[in-house]
């Protein structure tokens, strides 16, 4: 079945602290991934995606993920975190075709603290 | 930069009422989704569209559910009946090609259900 795994629901972590999310896929085909995020009352934005090549993705406000085929991880990573990175944060994978559905995990709430 | 739209940003409909949900994709994107996200949990696929047709659609998208692009700008989802458990968050997104699985989401509709 395909699937999309956050194991952890809830991370609290101090500003300027780094930050590493986890998540775990199983995908019958090729997967892409994304990474979103979701403040408060908003929409998702997009904050990076992997399609292939390079399995270490830089996307904006300075996140990154590494691709790991063998772990079936793709997990999200900051090196120094600012309180208004505090936000839910949603694992995505989709098939390399347009019009096809994302899975989303359940999400990771991330707080900030002072 | 160009963004997806969604009206209204909450809509309130009583049980057994018709209510349909605005969204304006970002322009000369070719695919247009729909998903939802009840309180709590995750996002979930609804429908896909593509060329005046739907793509692909997910088991939640029943009967009560349907998708028009009316112009050529607009896209919008049909709930015909609301029940309680329609109650959610309603997304709209796009995707550029047809060779991309990146989807741009809109802010969001909050749909409440009495």
């Amino acid at each position: 079945a395909q699937s999309v795994t956050q194991p952890d629901i809830h991370i609290t972590v101090s500003e300027g602290a780094s930050l590493e999310l986890r998540c775990n896929y199983s995908y019958g085909a090729t997967p892409y991934l994304f990474w979103y995020v979701q403040s408060p009352g908003q929409g998702l934005q997009l904050l990076l995606k992997y399609f292939s090549g390079d399995t270490l993705v830089q996307g904006i406000k300075g996140f990154e993920a590494e691709f790991k085929r063998s772990q079936s991880s793709f997990n999200l990573r900051k090196p120094s975190v600012h309180w208004s990175d505090a936000a839910e944060y949603f694992c995505a994978v989709g098939a390399r075709q347009a019009g096809t559905a994302l899975i989303f995990g359940k999400g990771t709430t991330l707080s900030v603290s002072s | 930069e160009p963004e997806v739209t969604q009206t209204p940003s909450h809509q309130v409909t009583q049980m057994g009422q018709e209510v349909i949900l605005r969204c304006v994709p970002i322009s000369n994107h070719l695919y247009f989704y729909w998903y939802r996200q009840i309180l709590g949990q995750k996002v979930e696929f609804l429908v896909s569209f593509y060329n005046n047709e739907i793509s692909e659609k997910s088991e939640i998208f029943d009967d009560q559910f349907s998708v028009e692009r009316p112009d050529g700008s607009n896209f919008t989802l049909k709930i015909r009946s609301t029940k309680l458990e329609d109650s959610a968050m309603y997304f709209c997104a796009s995707t550029p090609g047809t060779t991309s699985g990146e989807q741009y989401f809109g802010p969001g509709t909050r749909l409440t259900v009495t």
